[in-house]
């Protein structure tokens, strides 16, 4: 099946400095990437999905200038936590579905631990 | 609104064992159901699904139907394997590609 990476898989930063993620689409154009944060013991949850080329739709509570997203090409999506705080510790989970399918493809996901 | 609970793990299985894992789902409107398996260190991988009531999906062994009178997809294998540890997800998604996933049974096969 298709595959989708991110990088990198785990990252520790400190409390103010800001992180990027990539997601990337490896064998097929994605032309809609979705990005998931996930609790420890909870369910995944939608924090936006972006469709190449546009700006990306943010789920109602999720801070947009604090989870910057960017879709510039069919096959890379970036997820930028600006001024991580501790609280943005948290397993952060994309996926990418091409324009001819209802498919997703997941990433393996992110841990991001911000001391 | 939506969401899906599913059972709560970890479950731990003798190889061979029958499996089954519950799921339940509050949807408005016409959802399809999914079933993802997540193995250690890899993303997400569709196991199964169903896109409408009394629809049976299945694959490697594993199966769950679609039961829209009592809003269930329960997975179910008839005998488990050591490689089939891993952590299963169940989900909705409704229109617009969204998707809903309960919070995850971690399954642990033993010999």
């Amino acid at each position: 099946g298709a595959v989708v990476s991110q990088h990198p898989s785990r990252v520790i930063c400190k409390s103010g400095t800001s992180v990027k993620i990539e997601c990337r689409s490896l064998d097929f154009q994605a032309t809609t990437m979705f990005w998931y944060r996930q609790f420890p013991k909870q369910s995944l949850m939608l924090m936006a999905t972006s469709n190449e080329g546009s700006k990306a739709t943010y789920e109602q509570g999720v801070e947009k200038d604090k989870f910057l997203i960017n879709h510039a090409s069919l096959t890379l999506s970036t997820l930028t936590v600006t001024s991580a705080h501790p609280e943005d510790s948290s397993f952060y989970i994309c996926s990418a579905k091409a324009a001819s399918t209802d498919t997703q493809y997941f990433g393996p996901g992110t841990r991001l631990t911000v001391l | 609104g939506n969401s899906v609970t599913q059972m709560e793990g970890p479950v731990t299985l003798s190889e061979e064992a029958f499996l089954t894992i519950n799921c339940t789902y509050t949807a408005t409107g016409y959802p399809s159901l999914f079933w993802y398996v997540q193995y250690p260190g890899e993303g997400l991988q569709l196991l199964l699904k169903a896109t409408k009531a009394d629809d049976k999906g299945s694959n490697k062994g594993f199966e769950a139907t679609y039961r829209k009178e009592t809003t269930s997809f329960h997975l179910e294998k008839g005998s488990v394997q050591v490689s089939d540890s891993a952590v299963y997800f169940c989900a909705l998604r409704v229109a617009g590609n969204q998707f809903y996933f309960g919070t995850g049974t971690s399954l642990t096969v033993i010999p």
